[in-house]
């Protein structure tokens, strides 16, 4: 069992700011990693794959980095739409999310 | 446009079983796997299990095993899951999710989602 855990669990900046997220792993993911944005009331969204891969529409305030265990997605200037939980997951074994990020924006 | 839409919400008595379908569009439904998602009342997301629209091959999550059944309909280009001897713990918002980015392989990430079913189980 890999256990993905997100830190902090709530993060409240202003807009502008840089967010900071972090995922680490119990054993090394290698590159296999994606992150997801939720908003309330609807679906996951993919952001970033294989670490560091924009999906399509990814908006390029988000970057993604890391490999092993250790993973940081950067939201480089907070948008008042960015307020979301954001999820990591890795593909190698289950459970494969971490327990989210909740973003609010000040 | 891809979309995968989904089947309506349901609520259930504890021991019966739900099927949910999903059903894509805008892509080639055999080219994509297709995996379950649930999500508990403010919790955070639990995978399930997958298929391959082609072959009908399956994968389950251990805790999911014997439990839940998926399956799809080529002909009809639709991937149902089914969950049977519900418990009020089953009671969750189901995702149906295509594997992406990559067009065959499995890749185990899921770049688009259907709209969700929430699933209520209560006596």
């Amino acid at each position: 069992e890999i256990v993905l855990t997100q830190s902090p669990a709530t993060l409240s900046l202003s807009p502008g700011e840089r967010a900071t997220l972090s995922c680490r792993a119990s054993q090394s993911v290698s590159s296999y990693l994606a992150w997801y944005q939720q908003k309330p009331g609807q679906a996951p969204r993919l952001l970033i794959y294989d670490a560091s891969k924009r999906a399509t529409g990814t908006p390029a305030r988000f970057s993604g980095s890391g490999s092993g265990a250790d993973f940081t997605l950067t939201i480089s200037s907070l948008e008042p739409e960015d307020a979301a939980v954001y999820y990591c997951q890795q593909r190698d074994n289950w459970p494969p999310f971490g327990g989210g990020t909740k973003v609010e924006i000040k | 446009q891809v979309q995968l839409v989904q089947s309506g919400a349901e609520v259930k008595k504890p021991g019966a079983s739900v099927k949910v379908s999903c059903k894509p569009s805008g892509y080639t439904f055999t080219d994509y796997y297709i995996h379950w998602v649930r999500q508990a009342p403010g919790q955070g997301l639990e995978w399930m299990g997958w298929i391959n629209p082609n072959n009908g091959a399956t994968k389950y999550a251990q805790k999911f095993q014997g439990r839940v059944t998926v399956t799809r309909d080529k002909f009809f280009r639709t991937a149902y899951m089914e969950v049977s001897r519900l418990r009020s713990d089953d009671t969750a918002v189901y995702y149906c999710a295509r594997d992406g980015p990559d067009r065959g392989d499995l890749r185990f990430y899921f770049d688009f989602w259907g709209q969700g079913t929430l699933v209520t189980v209560s006596s």
